[in-house]
């Protein structure tokens, strides 16, 4: 069972353009929100992350939304950049005594062309 | 400053060989994990040590053991590698101050092709 669904697979657009990505949930356990961004031949690394009782981050160019009722969140990439060009993946955080497990989704493939 | 490094890069092995993946991170962090991404780039949790203890062990074939000689190193031994474990295996860490928001610090992955 898939506990983070993550879309589209894959997204093209234009230079200046906004990205959207969007991720649902089910486990109402979740208390914590991650993105991450994967560049070709590197490991992930965290992009921006929100908690369940802020509807909105910002930070630069990158803004999660979060909706709780409808476990839904996703994040925008305003004025997208060539740079941005990465797979984006969406994550779910609970945490424990002395740990924090992420369930991600299946990720997206940004690609922004120039 | 290499903050969680994992050696080596790449890994090309036979069916039915053993195998391990090295881990380390200066981080001072005292939880450190390994995942699995597919060739699908799904990324999966398969183990997490605190304090060389083990605390999480995922629905992973018992071919896979971990080992955590101190808290800066988590090593991956893949004993009768099959072709399925072909794959990206990231090895990440974080500081744990117990609770869901801390920030997991990723290694830049180990591409193990098995033949």
């Amino acid at each position: 069972q898939q506990q983070v669904k993550q879309s589209p697979q894959s997204l093209i657009v234009q230079k200046g353009g906004i990205s959207i990505i969007n991720c649902a949930y089910e486990n109402t356990a979740f208390d914590y929100f991650p993105w991450y961004q994967q560049f070709p031949g590197k490991g992930p690394a965290l992009l921006i992350a929100i908690r369940p009782d802020v509807s909105e981050k910002k930070e630069g160019r990158f803004t999660i939304s979060f909706n709780k009722s409808a476990k839904q969140f996703s994040l925008h990439i305003m004025d997208s950049q060539p740079g941005d060009s990465a797979t984006y993946f969406c994550a779910a955080s609970v945490g424990g005594s002395g740990y924090s497990t992420l369930t991600f989704g299946k990720g997206t493939m940004l690609l922004v062309s120039p | 400053d290499t903050a969680v490094s994992q050696t080596p890069k790449y890994l090309v092995t036979q069916m039915g060989n053993d195998k391990s993946i090295k881990c380390e991170q200066n981080l001072g962090h005292d939880t450190m994990y390994w995942y699995k991404q597919d060739s699908k780039k799904f990324l999966k949790i398969m183990f997490s040590y605190n304090n060389k203890e083990l605390i999480i062990n995922e629905t992973v074939p018992n071919r896979f053991s971990p080992k955590s000689p101190d808290k800066a190193h988590l090593n991956l031994h893949i004993n009768s590698l099959e072709l399925g474990d072909s794959a990206v295996y990231f090895c990440a860490s974080s500081y744990s101050a117990g609770g869901s928001t801390d920030t997991q610090y990723f290694g830049p992955g180990t591409r193990l092709t098995v033949l």
